[in-house]
């Protein structure tokens, strides 16, 4: 039974530059949320999506989108990169019908912006 | 928004010791979430707490859901070198969306 995978593992961008993470759910989940964890903190809740719909957003500006697909699996966007994007960007999947704040996280994307 | 405060920020511990650590919030949540992340990787769910007053156990962890439901305690028995990483407390709201504390450093010293 495959875990919450994530991909790409590390990526390089430069400021201004747009940026696409990807997720695929564990099996059996269907509700997918995005965090940011800068180093030295917790996971900073960015938005979560079920049913192909961004249901809760966290404090994050628009340049943060994502997306949602039928099998489950789900994009994180960011636009126009800042410095201050670096971070481990994580994934988190649940299950709607059973206790949906158990999440299960992957291993992450680190992404360095410069 | 809600915020976690979690202490100690770090521990140092000889191997074999028991280590407490506590995660305290301004605002009542009605679950608490344990979380351990090792390098590289993501958080693991260690236990989950779901009534006020609960006291739960995962094999040498045991955490306790505050009467006041504004916090939160993880101990752990009789440490082992694979007790290192970082411990995060966490509270859910709203469907899923979960806020984080900032975690405690565990280090292990054999």
């Amino acid at each position: 039974d495959a875990g919450v995978t994530q991909s790409p593992t590390h990526l390089i961008k430069t400021r201004g530059q747009q940026v696409t993470l990807r997720c695929s759910p564990k099996s059996g989940h269907d509700t997918v949320s995005w965090y940011q964890q800068a180093l030295g903190q917790g996971p900073q809740f960015i938005f979560q999506y079920y049913e192909e719909e961004e249901r809760q957003r966290g404090n994050f500006p628009d340049r943060f989108s994502g997306h949602q697909f039928p099998n489950y699996s789900s994009e994180l966007n960011v636009n126009a990169l800042w410095l201050g994007d670096s971070a481990l960007y994580l994934c988190a999947s649940s299950w709607e019908q059973g206790f949906s704040y158990e999440q299960y996280f992957g291993p992450g994307t680190r992404l360095t912006v410069t | 928004g809600q915020q976690l405060n979690q202490s100690p920020q770090s521990m140092f511990i000889q191997e074999g010791e028991d280590v407490s650590m506590n995660c305290t919030s301004s605002s009542i949540f009605n679950t608490w979430l344990w979380y351990k992340q090792d390098p590289g990787e993501g958080p693991v769910l260690l236990i989950a707490l779901y009534k006020a007053g609960e006291l739960t156990s995962n094999g040498r962890l045991t955490a306790q859901f505050g009467i006041t439901r504004k916090d939160s305690f993880l101990n752990i028995s009789a440490s082992i070198p694979s007790d290192v990483g970082i411990y995060f407390c966490a509270g859910p709201y709203n469907a899923g969306k979960s806020t984080f504390g900032d975690g405690t450093t565990l280090t292990v010293k054999p």
